[in-house]
């Protein structure tokens, strides 16, 4: 079983959509992250939520809005999609807010045109 | 959190030990050193980390100097397979904010047959 999945793997869509990144975790774990890795491959921090609630949101705008509708899932969801959003987005997981050994997912890649 | 400095890029024989650097000059008492790694096309993976002692895990062994300014990941026997990007983080475990790993350039590690 994979730890950390995410769907889909890779997202093509055009300028002005509205489009989810879903992330389900299956190892118990209190914490869940979502990273941007951008096209000079530098990794962010988008959001980190614990227990379903949100800690950290760095600064991303409000077109993102993660939704936890539990502790395994921490979906993605973007509106109005623009050329910039264009990266990989990574889920990851650790087993709390304290906790730096972090488990990432596989990336999805989403393309805007 | 603490800035690290990498070497861009470097190469080893496969079989050998590979012996990856990290400056940490600034890192305050509390901080641990971390190590991750990325593979091309995957999320990045936790490796080890450590506070002032040496750690070593079934992937790697981590040594930092006394006075903690430096760290020195070692991979015993170098495979293919650890062909991959490397990242030292120099961070504070306990964060009630929340966990944000913030990923710096990192080491290209080539591993050549």
């Amino acid at each position: 079983d994979t730890a950390v999945s995410q769907t889909p793997k890779y997202l093509v869509t055009q300028m002005g959509n509205d489009k989810s990144i879903k992330c389900e975790q299956n190892l118990g774990h209190d914490t869940m992250y979502w990273y941007k890795q951008d096209s000079k491959k530098f990794l962010k921090i988008m959001f980190s939520y614990n227990n379903k609630e949100l800690i950290i949101n760095e600064t991303v705008p409000n077109r993102f809005s993660p939704k936890s509708p539990d502790k395994a899932h921490l979906n993605l969801h973007i509106n109005s999609l623009e050329l910039g959003d264009s990266a990989v987005y990574f889920c990851a997981t650790s087993s709390g807010p304290g906790r730096n050994e972090q488990f990432f997912g596989p990336g999805t890649r989403l393309t805007v045109l | 959190d603490a800035k690290t400095t990498q070497p861009t890029s470097m190469d080893c024989a496969e079989g050998r030990a590979a012996n990856l650097p990290c400056n940490h000059s600034t890192i305050s008492g509390n901080e641990y050193v971390y190590w991750y790694r990325q593979i091309h096309s995957q999320g990045p993976q936790y490796i080890i980390h450590g506070l002032k002692n040496n750690e070593t895990n079934e992937m790697a062994s981590l040594i930092i100097t006394e006075d903690r300014k430096s760290s020195t990941l070692i991979l015993p026997h170098a495979t293919l397979r650890d062909t991959a990007v490397y990242y030292c983080i120099v961070r504070v475990p306990l964060n009630n904010a929340g966990n944000m790993l913030t990923f710096g350039g990192g080491t290209r590690l080539m591993v050549k047959p």
